[in-house]
C-alpha cells in the first residue's frame, strides 16, 4: 500500500531560524496536503498542491510538490514561537484516502 | 458552532469494557472518518463513510465498529477494550469539491477523544 515517509521527526530551532520538513511517497500521488496540529489540539488544514512542481506560499510558509509528484516539503521563513506544533504532510489518492506522514515536531526556542 | 464535535473528551476505562464515541458534523459534507493517534503521534485512518456507506475500513481490529446513521454522524464502538487501545481518537470530516485530480479533500477534524485504558 501507499507509505509516506516524512523526516525530520523533530526539530529544534532558535527563534528567527528557518525550519523545513520532508515528505515522500512509496507512489506517485494525485495531490498533496499539509496540515498544522499545535501541542494538545487537533490537525488543521495548512494547503493542497496538486500540479507537478508547484510552489505556493502563505507569509513565511513555501510548499512545494515534486516534479514526479512524489515528494513534497514545507519551509518556514524565521521562524516564531507560534509556529510550534506538528506539520503532518498527507498523500491523497484517486480515492477518499490521504495517508499521512509521521509528522515533524517543531520546538521554537525563544 | 463547532464543526465536528466528538464526545466525550477525555474516557477513562478498565480493561475488557465496552464504550462508545459519537462525532456529528455541520458541515454538511458527505464523508466523515475516524483516526487513531498513537503517543507518538502518528495518524492513521481506521475507518471512512461515504453517505452512510462504509469506503474504508483498514486493518483495525474486529472489536471496533463504526456506525453511521446518517451522513453528518459517525460513531465508534469499540468491545473489549486492550491496553493498546489507549490513544486519541479523531473524526474527521471532508466534502470533494470536484470529480477528479484537482479535487479538494480537505479534512476537518474534531478536538478528540483521548482514550485512556487501564
Amino acid at each position: 500500500g501507499q507509505q509516506v515517509m516524512q523526516i525530520p521527526q523533530y526539530q529544534h530551532v532558535q527563534e528567527g531560524e528557518d525550519f523545513t520538513t520532508y515528505c515522500n511517497s512509496s507512489t506517485t500521488l494525485s495531490n498533496i496536503q499539509w496540515y498544522k496540529q499545535r501541542p494538545g489540539g487537533h490537525p488543521v488544514f495548512l494547503i493542497q498542491l496538486v500540479k507537478s512542481g508547484e510552489v505556493k506560499k502563505q507569509k513565511r510558509l513555501t510548499f512545494q510538490f515534486g516534479e514526479a509528484k512524489k515528494n513534497s516539503s514545507l519551509h518556514i521563513t524565521a521562524t516564531q514561537t507560534t509556529d510550534v506544533g506538528t506539520y503532518f504532510c498527507a498523500g491523497g489518492g484517486s480515492n477518499y484516502k490521504l495517508t499521512f506522514g509521521k509528522g515533524t515536531l517543531l520546538t521554537v526556542n525563544p | 458552532d463547532t464543526a465536528v464535535s466528538q464526545t466525550p473528551k477525555y474516557l477513562v476505562t478498565q480493561m475488557g469494557n465496552d464504550k462508545s464515541i459519537k462525532c456529528e458534523q455541520n458541515l454538511g459534507h458527505d464523508t466523515m472518518y475516524w483516526y487513531k493517534q498513537d503517543s507518538k503521534k502518528f495518524l492513521k485512518i481506521m475507518f471512512s463513510y461515504n453517505n452512510k456507506e462504509l469506503i474504508i475500513n483498514e486493518t483495525v481490529p474486529n472489536r471496533f465498529s463504526p456506525k453511521s446513521p446518517d451522513k453528518a454522524h459517525l460513531n465508534l464502538h469499540i468491545n473489549s477494550l486492550e491496553l493498546g487501545d489507549s490513544a486519541v481518537y479523531f473524526c474527521a470530516s471532508s466534502q470533494k469539491s470536484v470529480a477528479g485530480p484537482l479535487a479538494k479533500n480537505i479534512q476537518y477534524f474534531g478536538a478528540g477523544t483521548r482514550l485512556s485504558v487501564l
